[in-house]
């Protein structure tokens, strides 16, 4: 099973401010890798997949890289309704695994 | 695309329920669906995953489970009405979740959850 990490824990940012949330694998793959967004008593929602590519309506401020084992999520200057929970979930095989997730406050 | 999940509840340790998730907006038949759980308070856990029409081999369709849920859970859809279930038997405490339903992009389980229903609720507990 790929074990997926997330760093850090919470990220306090002001707003404007640029964000920089980073995905680990413990297994390297290409780049079978999504981000979603939660916001408290929401559904996820989907932002990146395919490490890179923004799902439909997502602002061009959200940006995804990397590959292998390494994984960030951008978020260019950070509106008062990015703040959230980030989610990387890799779906290269099963068991598809998500990581612990990123909590964005205000800073 | 809508998605809307019924039949949670308050369960007993050991009992069974069914979930439904009612799927509109969309040709439903032609896409993989998935369950996916999340814990009060807690992370999310992908549960498991139905291929769509247009992937089934000759074996039928395909389908996943987390070993977490393996041989208790049943996935299942019914294309004619447009719905996703989830058979839970034996179900323990740490069932206890808000279960989404959730669309690929693809009939192949490719594991992009694209969109996402509200969830309901289920509470193992004695």
């Amino acid at each position: 099973e790929i074990v997926m990490t997330q760093s850090p824990a919470t990220l306090s940012v002001s707003p404007g401010e640029r964000a920089t949330l980073s995905c680990r694998a413990s297994q390297s793959f290409n780049t079978n890798l999504a981000w979603y967004q939660q916001k408290p008593g929401q559904a996820p929602r989907l932002l990146i997949y395919g490490a890179s590519t923004r799902a439909t309506g997502i602002p061009a401020r959200f940006s995804g890289s990397g590959s292998g084992t390494e994984f960030t999520l951008t978020i260019s200057s950070l509106q008062s309704e990015d703040f959230a929970v980030y989610y990387c979930q890799h779906y290269n095989n099963w068991p598809f695994t998500f990581g612990p997730g990123t909590k964005v406050d205000i800073k | 695309v809508h998605l809307l999940e019924s039949g949670g509840g308050l369960v007993q340790p050991g009992g069974s329920l069914r979930l439904s998730c009612a799927a509109s907006g969309f040709t439903f038949s032609n896409y993989a669906m998935s369950w996916v759980r999340q814990a009060p308070g807690k992370g999310l856990e992908w549960v498991s995953s139905i291929s769509g029409s247009a992937s089934i081999s000759g074996s039928g369709v395909n389908a996943y489970y987390a070993d977490s849920v393996k041989g208790r859970f049943t996935i299942s859809r019914d294309n004619s009405k447009n719905t996703l279930y989830l058979q839970m038997n034996s179900l323990r405490a740490e069932d206890t979740a808000l279960y989404y339903c959730a669309k690929d992009v693809s009939s192949h389980i490719i594991a992009v959850a694209e969109y996402w229903g509200q969830g309901t609720l289920v509470t193992v507990s004695s």
